[in-house]
């Protein structure tokens, strides 16, 4: 199984600023199959960034993801009031078994 | 719109059963596969069982192998897990999630609401 470590686990930041927050992968992820998930308090996950560095549907192109082998970064170019939430990264490269990292807090500063 | 909405969930004993249903609209259901996953309030995310459109391909996390069943109803469009011999660390919210495509690919485009799930005596 492939474990992934996210960092780090809260970020503080203000509107307007840069985050990049980090998924480090036990082994490698095959084809980049890595995807980015943001949750709010209360709501589901909502789908950002699939393929490691694809954008979803609707998703803003302030968010934007990169990143191979066994190091991924999700990165928001300027940070919106809305954007403060859970971050959580999902490969899916060793199918059938989908693992979760653990989450990286983006909170306000 | 796409509109996934589970029910079924509730307080159930250790070793009981329970059965979530999750209702699909919005979107060709049989066209995608469709996925539960999991989330202890207040922690992470965890995958528990993916079905392909027709179910002819079903996975299941080591966590609960043996123990639940993912089946799906294209005529009804909805999706159902069985859960057997429940244990305390099932304690969670279960999500009804779908995939991008017809072949379980991992990739989750949209999530319902959840569904509590409680195993205590």
């Amino acid at each position: 199984e492939i474990v992934l470590t996210q960092s780090p686990v809260t970020l503080s930041l203000s509107p307007g600023e840069r985050a990049t927050l980090s998924c480090g992968a036990s082994q490698s992820v095959a084809g980049s199959y890595l995807a980015w998930y943001q949750q709010k308090p209360g709501l589901a996950p909502r789908l950002l960034i699939y393929d490691a560095s694809n954008r979803a549907t609707g998703i803003p192109d302030r968010f934007s993801g990169s990143g191979s082998g066994t190091d991924f970064t999700l990165t928001i170019s300027r940070l919106e009031p809305e954007d403060f939430a859970v971050y959580y990264c999902q490969q899916y490269g060793s199918s059938p078994w989908y693992t979760f990292g653990q989450g990286t807090k983006l909170e306000i500063k | 719109e796409v509109q996934l909405v589970e029910s079924g969930g509730g307080l159930v004993q250790p070793g009981r059963s329970l059965r979530l249903s999750c209702a699909a609209s919005g979107f060709t259901f049989d066209d995608y596969a469709m996925h539960w996953v999991r989330q202890v309030p207040g922690k992470g995310l965890e995958w528990v069982s993916g079905i392909s459109w027709n179910s002819g391909s079903i996975a299941y996390a080591d966590s609960v192998k043996g123990r639940f069943t993912i089946s799906r109803d294209n005529a009804k469009n909805s999706l159902y897990l069985q859960m057997n011999s429940l244990r305390a660390e099932d304690t969670a919210l279960y999500y009804c999630a779908k995939d991008i495509q017809y072949d379980s690919s991992g990739k989750l485009d949209f999530w319902g609401q959840g569904s509590l799930v409680t195993v205590s005596s």
